[in-house]
């Protein structure tokens, strides 16, 4: 099945240690996101690509940086986490064009900071 | 400025009750689309409106967009524990435009 993938499924770092978290997709679709969800809140959109164009959402900290090498593939790297990085992150692809753009998501890396 | 509001934003009921909870805004929406977030998973579209007075169902679930495009409601018919998970409705649009409101958190009780 078509899908989006995500790993680790729970990351632990420590304070300061910079880690990676990455994101897969079989749908081909050309917009791919990042979103943060802390406890009993809405995801927070942080940025997204539409094909190769990096979109960086005005309050998403310098910390937080991604990369789209290709289609497929998208990655979140937190330069230096800090206590308060601690979260979900949501990755989630859509198809633009089609007039009704859905949000496909993941299921989420559960990020802790040590 | 917080564009979608969600209400409540936590219900707790026993299992075979109704419900219904609510999403709207100041704004008129293009789309509006609902979502349910599971514990430790990422939310998965229930449902799509685009007309102004649409009505969807989705098995127990019934969907309705108001008249104006400006808000719509979610009612859940006996209600069961599998129904549990945080609802959230979201305005249509891609990137910074698909905008989240903060969410419903459902607890069904056996």
């Amino acid at each position: 099945d078509a899908m989006v993938i995500q790993n680790p499924r729970y990351q632990v770092t420590q304070f300061g240690k910079p880690v990676t978290l990455s994101c897969s997709q079989t749908l081909n679709h050309n917009v791919m996101y990042w979103y943060q969800q802390k406890s009993s809140q809405a995801p927070k959109l942080l940025f997204h690509y539409y094909d190769k164009d990096f979109n960086n959402e005005a309050d998403t900290p310098d910390n937080f940086q991604s990369r789209r090498p290709n289609t497929s593939f998208c990655f979140l790297d937190i330069r230096s986490p800090g206590l308060g990085d601690a979260a979900m992150y949501l990755c989630a692809t859509s198809r633009v064009g089609k007039g009704d753009e859905k949000l496909f998501f993941g299921s989420g890396t559960q990020l802790s900071v040590l | 400025t917080q564009l979608l509001e969600q209400s409540p934003q936590f219900l707790s009921i026993q299992e075979g009750e109704n419900l219904t909870v609510y999403c709207n805004s100041s704004s008129v929406f293009s789309s509006l689309q609902w979502y349910r977030q599971e514990p430790g998973e990422g939310p998965v579209l229930l449902v799509t409106v685009v007309t102004g007075g649409e009505v969807k169902k989705l098995k127990r679930l019934t969907f309705q967009f108001g008249d104006a495009r400006k808000d719509s409601s979610l009612h859940i018919t006996a209600a069961q524990p599998g129904d549990t998970g945080l609802y959230l409705c979201a305005r249509g649009g891609y990137g910074q435009n698909f905008v989240f409101g903060p969410g419903t958190r459902l607890s069904v009780l056996p």
